[in-house]
């Protein structure tokens, strides 16, 4: 199994608090993503990052923000947290060969976030 | 932009039957990757089998096979000999050019013993 671990993996807070979910591997891949996962949207990409300090948006981006500065961790910040941000957020991580970035992902657990 | 359309909320099966979940894409792009995953209750994503587009033949992994059809922008899974431990939610992604996995909304599978 790849090493990914997600912390929290359950958190309630309110609305306007600031909210930070963290992603580690142990495995060294460049690859890393934030999704989240909602009834009837199936996993819909945060943000993503290819490298340490190199992120970039996905396509549910707005009232998020990610920072990597080493290659094991990938925070997702919530910096005003909503009532639609209440989602459960899947940290995952690509496959590289010696050809480059497979495409297949390894999920962490998920994390269940409620903004109440 | 890339779609993906699992046009089949839910499905049932009997266990040790087959059972095929369906899985259409629209896409402009020539080469790229297909993927089943499969997310049981423990909300843990798995892959199941991945296809590459340039393939022709269909890919296998024991009892889960695909049909894979380029032109139709169509990948189906077949699950051959249904187990109870089959049941979950099983999502259909494409892998585009810039490595983002564009998802379908799932499929229910459930096994009746």
């Amino acid at each position: 199994d790849a090493g990914i671990t997600q912390s929290p993996r359950h958190k309630v807070t309110e609305t306007g608090t600031p909210v930070t979910l963290r992603c580690h591997q142990t495995e060294n891949h460049r690859y890393m993503y934030w999704y989240r996962q909602d009834p009837g949207h199936g996993l819909r990409l945060i943000h993503y990052s290819y490298g340490v300090k190199d992120t970039d948006k996905g396509e549910v981006s707005d009232g998020y923000s990610v920072s990597r500065s080493k290659t094991e961790d990938f925070l997702l910040t919530l910096e005003s947290a909503t009532s639609s941000q209440t989602s459960v957020y899947f940290c995952a991580i690509s496959e590289e060969t010696s050809g480059g970035n497979t495409g297949e992902l390894f999920f962490g657990e998920g994390s269940r976030l409620t903004v109440l | 932009a890339q779609t993906v359309t699992q046009s089949q909320p839910e499905m049932s099966v009997q266990e040790a039957e087959t059972v095929t979940l369906s899985c259409t894409y629209d896409t402009s792009e020539s080469d790229y990757y297909l993927f089943w995953y499969k997310q049981p209750p423990s909300r843990q994503m798995i892959l199941v089998i991945r296809q590459e587009a340039y393939k022709q033949q269909n890919a296998t992994e024991n009892r889960f096979s695909v049909n894979f059809q380029k032109a139709a922008k169509s990948f189906s899974l077949k699950i051959s000999d249904s187990q109870l431990g089959d049941a979950a939610m099983y999502f259909c992604a494409y892998l585009n050019s810039n490595y983002q996995l564009i998802w379908g909304a799932g499929t229910k599978l459930i096994i009746k013993p």
